[in-house]
């Protein structure tokens, strides 16, 4: 059964410090998501990506985040100047549609800002 | 805006008894209402959808949710709960005209006894 994949599974930085966090979506899917918890709290939203351009942010989604489908497999969220606060799982989504359709999550990457 | 609400961070209920767990949503139109499940180390699945069909809907293992109107609820139940259903469930919301953001409750920790 096809599934989102994430890399790495942990990932310790230090402040300050540039993090790249990779996803591989479901092949024949089309919008992509990136989505956060922060120990202890909800679910959040950051952003969505549909034919190659950020079709939804959050106000979370600041000048140190971005996002790249570079390859036209991998879907990656790169984090600026990593702080203390971005220490959170991160889990990336894909799925074949809007609205109603189901977004597949991925197992999460837990980042951990020292 | 939407918003859920997820009464109860933790369940815990008998191997054999009723599970229900609560939700509830603001939404300024017709919303879009999901149940996730999270088992340990892994992402989120889905459980069920509401998309305006049907008011009572039935989910992957055993699992069903009404969607109340008059009550702003899409409360989860399960008749009989099993050792393997112990794990975390979110609640999400997501309206027509936000495109395909999802919004999460807190969540609930299911915990089953034997």
């Amino acid at each position: 059964e096809p599934e989102v994949t994430q890399t790495p599974s942990h990932q310790v930085t230090q402040m300050g410090q540039e993090v790249i966090l990779r996803c591989v979506p479901i092949s024949n899917h089309l919008y992509f998501y990136w989505y956060r918890q922060i120990l202890g709290q909800k679910v959040e939203f950051l952003v969505s990506f549909y034919n190659n351009e950020i079709s939804e942010k959050s106000e979370i989604f600041d000048d140190q985040f971005s996002v790249e489908r570079p390859d036209g497999s991998n879907f990656t969220l790169k984090i600026r100047s990593t702080k203390l606060e971005d220490s959170a799982m991160y889990f990336c989504a894909s799925s074949s549609g809007q609205g109603t359709t189901e977004q597949f999550f991925g197992p999460g990457t837990r980042l951990t800002v020292l | 805006a939407q918003s859920v609400t997820q009464l109860g961070s933790h369940v815990s209920v008998s191997e054999g008894a009723l599970v229900l767990l609560r939700c509830n949503y603001s939404s300024s139109v017709p919303p879009y209402l999901f149940w996730y499940v999270q088992y340990p180390n892994q992402g989120l699945q889905l459980l069920l959808k509401y998309t305006s069909a049907a008011t009572l809907v039935k989910g992957i293992n055993g699992f069903e949710a009404e969607f109340k109107k008059s009550e702003t609820s899409f409360h989860l139940t399960k008749p009989s709960a099993h050792m393997s259903d112990a794990a975390e469930y979110f609640c999400a919301v997501s309206e027509a005209n936000a495109g395909n953001m999802l919004t999460f409750g807190g969540g609930t920790r299911l915990m089953v006894k034997p």
